[in-house]
């Protein structure tokens, strides 16, 4: 089993807010990991968001508008990137990334659309 | 400005290597680790390599190991990827990219270059 799983597709309209989820495998703890989000525009490389462990330590990538923020949903053992105010140019694919056995685990992805 | 160029991919049979650079401007090298990300056309990212600061912690990913080599060299604010038994699962686009910390350790990949196209195919 993957150690993060993100749903594939999501869809929101513009000026709405958007929640992209990013779960932990059973058994990991979403509280003790530090989650790093990543944006995909098509034909470009990723660009770093933003990470999030928890209010007292988070951090915003260089230049990232303050709509895009983190946080956790420990019920759903997963951590959140929000998305508010949504425009169409976030329409993207969003990876999440987390440190699991000290090395670098990915999220599949989900791609955003704003219709 | 900060800057990661790569060149070096291009099309290679399986079994052979191939070697990718990626030339660093902008931001002092040597304070940095670095390390290569690849994408497999329409699929998600995966972690290569990486290196800290002073090329003393190096780590690959399993499906690399024993195969491919990275390194850097500090005069020419270069990192390289030494690529050899090349399989056609490791056709995907390679990315250098900075890590916001000097160790092999966690932190965010804040840099990212390009990419360079490597496809394996007969």
């Amino acid at each position: 089993q993957a150690v993060l799983t993100q749903p594939p597709s999501l869809s929101a309209s513009p000026g709405a807010s958007a929640s992209l989820t990013c779960t932990l495998r059973s058994g990991l703890d979403v509280g003790s990991y530090r989650i790093y989000w990543y944006q995909q525009k098509p034909g470009s490389p990723p660009q770093y968001l933003l990470r999030y462990l928890s209010d007292s330590d988070k951090g915003q990538g260089s230049g990232v508008p303050s709509r895009f923020s983190g946080f956790k949903d420990p019920s759903a053992n997963a951590g959140i990137l929000l998305i508010s105010g949504l425009q169409s140019e976030d329409e993207a694919d969003y990876y999440c990334m987390t440190w699991h056995s000290n090395t670098y685990v990915f999220g599949p992805g989900t791609k955003l659309t704003v219709l | 400005e900060v800057q990661l160029v790569e060149s070096g991919g291009g099309l290679v049979q399986p079994g052979r290597s191939l070697r990718l650079s990626c030339a660093a401007s902008g931001f002092i090298f040597d304070d940095y680790a670095m390390h290569w990300v690849r994408q497999a056309p329409g699929k998600g990212l995966e972690w290569v390599a990486g290196l800290s600061y002073n090329s003393r912690t190096i780590d690959y990913a399993d499906s690399v190991k024993g195969r491919f080599f990275i390194s850097r060299d500090s005069a020419k604010r270069s990192l390289f990827l030494q690529m050899n038994s090349l399989r056609a699962e490791d056709t995907a686009l390679y990315y250098c990219v900075k890590l916001d910390a000097s160790a092999l350790r966690e932190d965010a990949f804040d840099i990212w270059g390009q990419g360079t196209m490597v496809t394996v195919s007969s």
